[in-house]
């Protein structure tokens, strides 16, 4: 009865390779979210989704792209990965769209690049 | 934009004891507040909030405290268990842009 679920949960792969990181949520929730966390923890938004609609799209590489099929759905594409892109991934949903509106974490994809 | 400080990045204390985790935010017009919790190979998860409309809420040995005019805001865990050790990460939100912005983390290790 995972409520976010990501997959998957380790994906260690070499420098000029695509990959995809799949998201479920069963929440119900209208957003969806993809954070990257760093060696340092530091938390950052990448993407958000509102019922399929892109709503955030920070300043990222257009290496990555997000693809989001149904509200209860959000995948992340990355083409020529980079050494740079090691890092854990976690997707988020929340009921409301907006920051007031609590998240609701997976429990991460971590990426390695070599 | 938004620059959320916390401190302090590490805490260990004594089972029993009581940890505070302090956080800052910039923009004025922040009025949501999360905390989150994150064990190790798992993802954040939410804790406790708060709006800006109450200055204290406590939920058992957790409570936050919100000063808005100082703009800062704190986490308090009253007797400290092992199963506390974890990362804790203070968010401030961003009306104008819909973005969470997350502070730093601070490790807390709660020693038996």
């Amino acid at each position: 009865d995972t409520a976010v679920s990501q997959t998957p949960k380790y994906l260690v792969t070499q420098m000029g390779n695509d990959k995809s990181i799949k998201c479920e949520q069963n929440l119900g929730h209208d957003t969806m979210y993809w954070y990257k966390q760093d060696s340092k923890k530091f938390l950052k938004i990448m993407f958000s989704y509102n019922n399929k609609e892109l709503i955030i799209n920070e300043t990222v590489p257009n290496r990555f792209s997000p693809k989001s099929p149904d509200k209860a759905h959000l995948n992340l594409h990355i083409n020529s990965l980079e050494l740079g892109d090691s890092a854990v991934y976690f997707c988020a949903s929340s009921q409301l769209t907006g920051s007031n509106s609590p998240l609701h974490f997976g429990n991460g994809t971590r990426l390695t690049v070599t | 934009g938004e620059n959320v400080e916390q401190h302090p990045s590490t805490l260990s204390v004594q089972e029993g004891d009581s940890a505070v985790i302090k956080c800052t935010y910039s923009d004025s017009a922040s009025n949501y507040f999360p905390w989150y919790k994150q064990e190790l190979g798992k993802g954040p998860q939410l804790i406790i909030d708060i709006r800006s409309n109450v200055g204290e809420k406590k939920d058992q040995r957790i409570a936050v405290t919100l000063n808005k005019t100082a703009k800062h805001f704190s986490l308090h865990i009253t007797e400290t268990q092992p199963e506390d050790s974890a990362v804790y990460f203070c968010a401030a939100s961003t009306p104008n842009t819909d973005k969470l912005i997350f502070g730093t983390g601070t490790r807390l290790q709660v020693f038996p």
